[in-house]
């Protein structure tokens, strides 16, 4: 019965590979959003679908792409990694008027 | 960009200890959120807030919109080592519009440390 879930929760890949994190909710939302957490715990939100349309889309480098197959769905596909995309990498939802945003449980992304 | 400034950094207290933690805005807000990470887990919502001066509890928790509507304050009290973990505020500002409407802005966590 979990409201927010990642895979995988752990990635360790090389720098320069192509590497994708998927995140599902059954909360019934339209709004999903990615995260990134840096080694100092800060919360950056990186992108933000509404029912399947792009809403927010902070500066984030372009290798970074979204995709939401549905609004239960919100994926995150990363080109050429770099070691500064390590990083804690969270999935939310909500639902679109409400600020009460649903956190996953993260995925550790480790860039070698 | 909107920045909330959230203190202390880091606690470290005796169990049995009241806690008190606050977040600060340069400009208005109309929604405080605050959310508790644990080591390895993502945020989960602890308190929301919506009015000014509003006062809400969660079991030992008690959390308080500030009548500025520019801080927002949470209290634990009798504290227990299970309330370990890093607690965040966040918010969403009075003139947030468009297609930042469903932004929140994080304050950059108070590392809780609880001694048994």
């Amino acid at each position: 019965d979990t409201a927010v879930s990642q895979t995988p929760k752990y990635l360790v890949t090389q720098m320069g590979n192509d590497k994708s994190i998927k995140c599902e909710q059954n909360l019934g939302h339209d709004t999903m959003y990615w995260y990134k957490q840096d080694s100092k715990k800060f919360l950056k939100i990186m992108f933000s679908y509404n029912n399947k349309e792009l809403i927010i889309n902070e500066t984030v480098p372009n290798r970074f792409s979204p995709k939401s197959p549905d609004k239960a769905h919100l994926n995150l596909h990363i080109n050429s990694l770099e070691l500064g995309d390590s990083a804690v990498y969270f999935c939310a939802s909500s639902q679109e008027s409400r600020v009460l945003q649903f956190f996953g449980p993260g995925t550790r992304l480790t860039v070698l | 960009g909107q920045q909330l400034n959230q203190s202390p950094q880091s606690m470290f207290i005796q169990e049995g200890e009241d806690v008190s933690m606050n977040c600060t805005s340069s400009s208005i807000f109309n929604t405080w959120l605050w959310y508790k990470q644990d080591p390895g887990e993502g945020p989960v919502l602890l308190i929301a807030l919506y009015k000014a001066g509003e006062l809400t509890s969660n079991g030992r928790l008690t959390a308080q919109f500030g009548i500025t509507r520019k801080d927002s304050f949470l209290n634990i009290s009798a504290s227990i080592p299970s309330d370990v973990g890093i607690y965040f505020c966040a918010g969403r500002p009075a003139n947030a519009g468009g297609t930042s409407y469903g932004k929140l802005t994080f304050g950059q966590g108070t590392i809780l440390t609880v001694h048994p």
